[in-house]
C-alpha cells in the first residue's frame, strides 16, 4: 500500500527566509502524482504545487518549488521569500495514475516569525 | 465562479445519530470525492462519486454511505454516529478524467458527536 511520510510535525521560519518541508512516499507504481497542499486555519484545503513523476523537471509555482528525487522517493517543498499568510498546516500528498484517492501525509505546521 | 462549497459548516450529534453533510461541487465539476479529517491528521479517502454512481471507497464502513444528484451536488451520509466519527469532513471536486483537473476542496463540516 502506498504511504506519504512527513517527518516534521511542526517548523518555524523568519519573514522573508527561506524554509524546506520534507516528505518520502512509498510506492511501487511508476506512475502518479505528488502535490503539496496547504490548509489554514479557515481550512479550506488549497493545492500549493504538483509534480507529475514522469517529468524530470522539479514544479514551480512563484515562490514554491519542489525537489522531487523519483528514486529516493522524496518531495520536498521549498518555500522563499516567507510571509505571513504562509502559516498553515501543510500536507504531501500522492494519487497514482488512473486510481481516485488522494493520499495525504499527517502534515507539518508551519510558523512564520515576524 | 463558486467554488466547492459544503453545509453545515458545523454540526454536533449524539452517538448513534444519523447525520447528512452536502456538497456542491465547483461549476464546471461532474465528479465528487468525500475524506474524512481527524483532529491532527490528514485527510482520508471516504469515497467518490461520477455519474451518480460510487466510483470507488477507501477503508470505511458500510455506515459512511452517499449520494450524488444530478446536478453533481453530492451528500454523505453517516448511521449510528460514533465518537470516532468526529471529524472535518471535506468534499473535494474534479471533472474526470480528473487528471485535466485538481481536485479543488470545500471548507469542510466540523461534526462533533457527543
Amino acid at each position: 500500500a502506498q504511504t506519504v511520510t512527513q517527518s516534521q510535525p511542526e517548523m518555524s521560519v523568519q519573514e522573508a527566509e527561506t524554509v524546506t518541508l520534507s516528505c518520502t512516499y512509498d510506492t511501487s507504481e511508476s506512475d502518479y502524482y505528488l502535490f503539496w497542499y496547504k490548509q489554514p486555519p479557515s481550512r479550506q484545503m488549497i493545492l500549493v504545487i504538483r509534480q507529475e513523476a514522469y517529468k524530470q523537471q522539479n514544479a514551480t509555482e512563484n515562490r514554491f518549488s519542489v525537489n522531487f528525487q523519483k528514486a529516493a522517493k522524496s518531495f520536498s517543498l521549498k518555500i522563499s521569500d516567507s510571509q505571513l499568510g504562509d502559516a498553515a498546516m501543510y500536507f504531501c500528498a500522492y494519487l497514482m495514475n488512473r486510481d481516485d484517492k488522494i493520499i495525504f501525509g499527517k502534515g507539518t505546521r508551519l510558523h512564520i516569525l515576524p | 465562479d463558486a467554488g466547492v462549497t459544503q453545509s453545515p459548516t458545523h454540526l454536533i450529534k449524539t452517538r448513534g445519530q444519523q447525520v447528512t453533510l452536502r456538497c456542491s461541487p465547483k461549476s464546471g465539476h461532474d465528479t465528487v470525492s468525500w475524506y474524512q479529517q481527524a483532529l491532527g491528521q490528514g485527510p482520508q479517502f471516504i469515497f467518490q462519486y461520477y455519474e451518480e454512481e460510487e466510483r470507488q471507497r477507501g477503508n470505511f464502513p458500510d455506515r459512511f454511505s452517499g449520494h450524488q444528484f444530478p446536478n453533481y451536488s453530492s451528500e454523505l451520509n453517516v448511521n449510528a454516529l460514533l465518537l470516532g466519527d468526529s471529524a472535518l469532513y471535506l468534499c473535494a471536486s474534479s471533472r474526470l478524467p480528473w487528471l485535466e483537473e485538481t481536485q479543488y476542496f470545500g471548507p469542510g463540516t466540523r461534526l462533533l458527536v457527543l
